[in-house]
């Protein structure tokens, strides 16, 4: 069974710009979830979708942070403008459903770092 | 709200030896609580789950936790460490109270000596 995919792995931006992550979870999970994880911390979650609708984004700084999941299956994390506290690993994880007994398995992580 | 504390940052054993990783959570109800490890450039990794039942939990690589409703308390042990369980380990609580969204500890790096 393949994992969660994300790209890129590694991005460097300058403040201002925007930036772009993409996400591929496991085929058939039906809920994708995306956190932040800044250096010496755990993940905080930024967004929580289940198939295409939005189940929870009260942790989304939504003045610069944008996500979508067309189709209830691949999805995107935008930044616009990126600030340089936005520096950080940006985690996809998707699990069959919601609730806190499904599991959520982890894609890789995308590594931003704004200059 | 819940939270949940891992005390230490880091933590450094020699392989062979036991080890045991410290979690804390606060939360007026039993929460469910989880261990993952995150590997250098990984994603997170479940280790094991607390729902109910049992209070001793086995989990995957030989690692086991026990859940301390008395102490509000969930640490991670393992009898033997290996090499490879050089990583960075992180407590999760999830409850209904939010939403069962998980919230994260701070994480603790364990370092393994040959």
């Amino acid at each position: 069974e393949a994992g969660v995919a994300q790209s890129p792995r590694y991005k460097i931006i300058e403040k201002r710009q925007s930036v772009a992550f993409w996400c591929n979870p496991i085929s058939g999970h039906a809920t994708l979830y995306w956190y932040q994880q800044i250096l010496g911390q755990g993940p905080k979650l930024l967004i929580q979708f289940q198939n295409n609708g939005v189940v929870d984004d009260s942790q989304l700084p939504k003045d610069r942070f944008s996500a979508e999941r067309l189709k209830g299956v691949d999805s995107t994390l935008k930044i616009q403008p990126a600030k340089l506290e936005d520096s950080a690993v940006y985690l996809c994880a998707s699990s069959m459903g919601t609730g806190g007994f499904n599991e959520q398995f982890f894609g890789p992580g995308t590594r931003l770092t704004v200059l | 709200a819940q939270s949940v504390t891992q005390p230490d940052i880091h933590i450094t054993v020699s392989e062979g030896a036991s080890l045991e990783l410290r979690c804390n959570y606060s939360y007026g109800a039993t929460p469910y609580l989880f261990w993952y490890v995150q590997s250098p450039g990984q994603g997170l990794q479940l280790l094991l789950k607390y729902f109910s039942g049992d209070t001793l939990v086995q989990g995957i690589k030989g690692f086991e936790a026990e859940f301390k409703r008395s102490q509000s308390s969930f640490n991670l042990r393992k009898p033997s460490v290996h090499w490879s369980d050089a990583a960075e380990y992180f407590c999760a609580v999830a409850t209904s109270g939010g939403s069962y969204i998980p919230t994260f500890g701070r994480g603790t790096s364990l370092i393994v000596h040959p």
